[in-house]
């Protein structure tokens, strides 16, 4: 079935820090892929998508590339600020509007 | 602005209770919104489908029963957690994606913290 595989966390990181937090994808059609973010006591707030092969989706520094041959969507920044800290959670949308979510990735920047 | 707003942010109450959860979309109308649940440190499983004048798509092992979905116009959905046990307390997060609009993605509430004591 549909599902998306996201690396597991915590992860921890130093402020200036390069991040990437790998998420691979199930899918039986074509889907649109997304990163949400989601900070403390908070819902969730699209951070970027890409709807096709090939798209780059970029947002506050983050960036995520659709990978067909690979089936990845894997988030990456080239220097995380404290303010980065919040749980990232990438998704997966096929025809219609359900999501599949990966499992989240808790991410700490610390000073 | 926030397009979905949700409502309560946050309950807490005695077991046994019942609690109605609302999810308003702002500037759109929208025939279908979702419901979903997150565990602490777990992601956001798909409770179930509210579709606006029909009954509710529930995900499996979700007791349709216990969790209430009425979709009774295009901009409001709620969610009756019925009878809730401290087992029910969770995160429940709705969303609405604006039909008009391709490849719109889903707009989230801010999420209801529900804590049954």
């Amino acid at each position: 079935g549909d599902s998306v595989t996201q690396m597991e966390g915590p992860v921890t990181l130093s402020e200036e820090a390069f991040l990437t937090i790998n998420c691979t994808y199930t899918a039986t059609g074509y889907p649109s892929l997304f990163w949400y973010v989601q900070y403390p006591g908070e819902g969730l707030q699209l951070l970027l998508k890409a709807t096709k092969a090939d798209d780059k989706g970029s947002n506050k520094g983050f960036e995520a590339t659709y990978r067909k041959e690979t089936t990845s969507f894997h988030l990456e920044k080239g220097s995380v600020q404290v303010s980065d800290s919040a749980v990232y959670f990438c998704a997966l949308k096929l025809t219609g509007n359900q999501f599949y979510f990966g499992t989240g990735t808790s991410l700490t920047v610390i000073p | 602005g926030a397009v979905v707003s949700q409502h309560p942010s946050r309950v807490i109450c005695k077991s046994g209770t019942s609690v109605k959860i609302e999810c308003r979309s702002l500037d759109f109308q929208a025939t279908t919104m979702f419901w979903y649940r997150q565990f602490p440190k777990q992601s956001l499983m798909l409770m179930a489908t509210s579709n606006e004048g029909s009954k509710a798509t529930y995900e499996q092992g979700v007791e349709k029963d216990k969790f209430l979905i009425n979709h009774a116009s295009l901009t409001l959905s709620t969610l009756t957690v019925t009878s809730a046990h401290p087992e029910d307390s969770s995160f429940y997060i709705c969303s609405a994606g604006d039909p008009t609009v391709s490849n719109q993605p889903q707009h989230f509430g801010d999420g209801t913290r529900l804590s049954i004591l």
